[in-house]
């Protein structure tokens, strides 16, 4: 699975857009990239997955760069529930998750 | 809710000792998997299984084994444990085994394990 790259921590206001970065250089063309988010020690819960289009939700957006080598997720309206930690994950191997130290996001009033 | 369902939520048991943690997958799903996740190591894939068969293997103990049962739940045996064992651990679930393009796997609430 290719190596990715994210910021340890971010801070967003509440109500505005959360932009989560993620660099992932080494992609290969077929690995997907997933987005799962933890709430302080709760099971990670997906968010959204993609392999070249962007790709919504009800929950967020995924931004993936033409070259693939860096995506972007969005969060449209952060609330104080969106505070959590955030992992981007690239793999082929779906189930077999390999979790980096994700972003801290911290969403303020 | 995920509809992964673990058992139980917390358990604390005294070093040497051997616990069972229970995971019920997602209606449906075939595969399950276990994860471990300790403060120092962060979130690890321990094992998969898929329709009753191992799948992959991750970095799992010796003293750890797991299985999963015909109706589709599994069972994570933890044995002569170490106060290092003490952890969260997450089950997931996922319809197909791997390598299939939308494979997504949702995690239940996790087994918190207290080896004092």
């Amino acid at each position: 699975d290719a190596k990715t790259t994210q910021p340890t921590s971010m801070d967003c206001a509440e109500g505005r857009a959360a932009n989560l970065p993620c660099n992932h250089s080494t992609i290969s063309g077929n690995e997907y990239v997933y987005w799962y988010r933890q709430i302080h020690s709760q099971g990670p819960q997906y968010i959204i997955h993609g392999l070249k289009n962007n790709e919504t939700n009800e929950m967020a957006s995924l931004i993936i760069t033409e070259d693939r080598k860096s995506s972007t997720l969005i969060l449209p309206h952060a609330t104080l529930r969106d505070t959590a930690v955030y992992y981007c994950i690239v793999t082929t191997s779906y189930g077999k998750l390999t979790f980096g130290q994700g972003t801290i996001l911290t969403v303020h009033p | 809710d995920s509809g992964v369902t673990q058992t139980p939520k917390h358990l604390i048991t005294a070093t040497g000792q051997r616990v069972t943690l229970r995971c019920s997958p997602r209606s449906g799903d075939l595969s399950v998997y276990w994860y471990q996740q300790s403060l120092d190591q962060g979130l690890q894939f321990l094992i998969q299984y898929y329709n009753g068969e191992e799948r992959a293997k991750g970095n799992i103990l010796e003293r750890f084994s797991a299985q999963q049962f015909p109706d589709l739940h599994s069972e994570l045996n933890l044995s002569s444990l170490e106060l290092g064992d003490s952890a969260l651990y997450f089950c997931a679930s996922s319809s197909y085994a791997d390598r299939v393009p939308g494979n997504t796997i949702y995690f239940g609430e996790g087994s918190w394990l207290t080896v004092v």
